[in-house]
């Protein structure tokens, strides 16, 4: 059965501290990996696909990388703004629809 | 600009009532979405749409039906046999039904039954 899997599932940083966001993913023949963000009361913003284990995409403060059993979404010296939930979704094994994770709240105080 | 729109952003709904959330997209995205998603749990599909007059269930179908008559539309009836329908609903597009194309989502709308 496919099934993802975030950790932690709520993140407290200062302004400036560095932290991992970690998904853990059972899916066979991964067909891409996506990660959003998304504030309170709105909809998910995409953020990045990843696609084979190995990868890495940068935007900003965030870099998100991939292995064949793991994602990453590396936040480096955050701001207040970086507060927001990030999901995590692989593509399912049918390759029809995106799993999501029930996400990590990240709250980053000044 | 091209986006998604959903209206209305909060429904109240009465027990026994249908209602109908609108879904609209300007991307010209073959492939259109519907989730749900109740506090602490991740988006659960119910609803996919890959092409105009075809759509397929998801993992949460029962109380729910959905049609696309138009590329552009996809709107949701939430039915009377929807046990628990108070929730934030989602829309999403994407350009192809490959799950290895991002999808793209609208703001939502708030249900909540009285």
């Amino acid at each position: 059965e496919d099934q993802v899997t975030q950790s932690p599932e709520a993140l407290r940083l200062q302004e400036g501290e560095s932290s991992s966001l970690n998904c853990s993913y059972t899916v066979s023949g991964l067909r891409g990996l996506f990660w959003y963000r998304q504030d309170p009361g709105k909809g998910p913003e995409f953020l990045f696909t990843l696609y084979s284990a190995g990868e890495e995409k940068e935007k900003e403060r965030l870099k998100a990388t991939l292995t064949k059993k793991e994602s990453f979404l590396h936040i480096t010296a955050p701001k207040p703004e970086d507060s927001a939930t990030y999901l995590c979704a692989p593509s399912n094994q049918a390759g029809t629809a995106l799993i999501f994770g029930k996400g990590t709240t990240l709250s980053v105080s000044s | 600009d091209g986006g998604i729109t959903q209206s209305p952003k909060y429904l109240f709904r009465k027990e026994g009532q249908n209602v109908t959330l609108s879904c609209e997209q300007n991307l010209n995205h073959d492939a259109m979405y519907w989730y749900r998603q109740d506090p602490g749990q991740g988006l659960r599909l119910i609803y996919y749409s890959q092409i105009v007059n075809d759509f397929q269930k998801g993992d949460i179908a029962e109380g729910y039906s959905v049609s696309r008559e138009k590329k552009e539309s996809f709107p949701l009836t939430v039915t009377s046999a929807q046990k628990n329908p108070t929730a934030f609903y989602l829309c999403a597009s994407t350009l192809t039904g490959a799950s290895y194309n991002e999808q793209f989502f609208g703001p939502g709308t708030r249900l909540t039954v009285l």
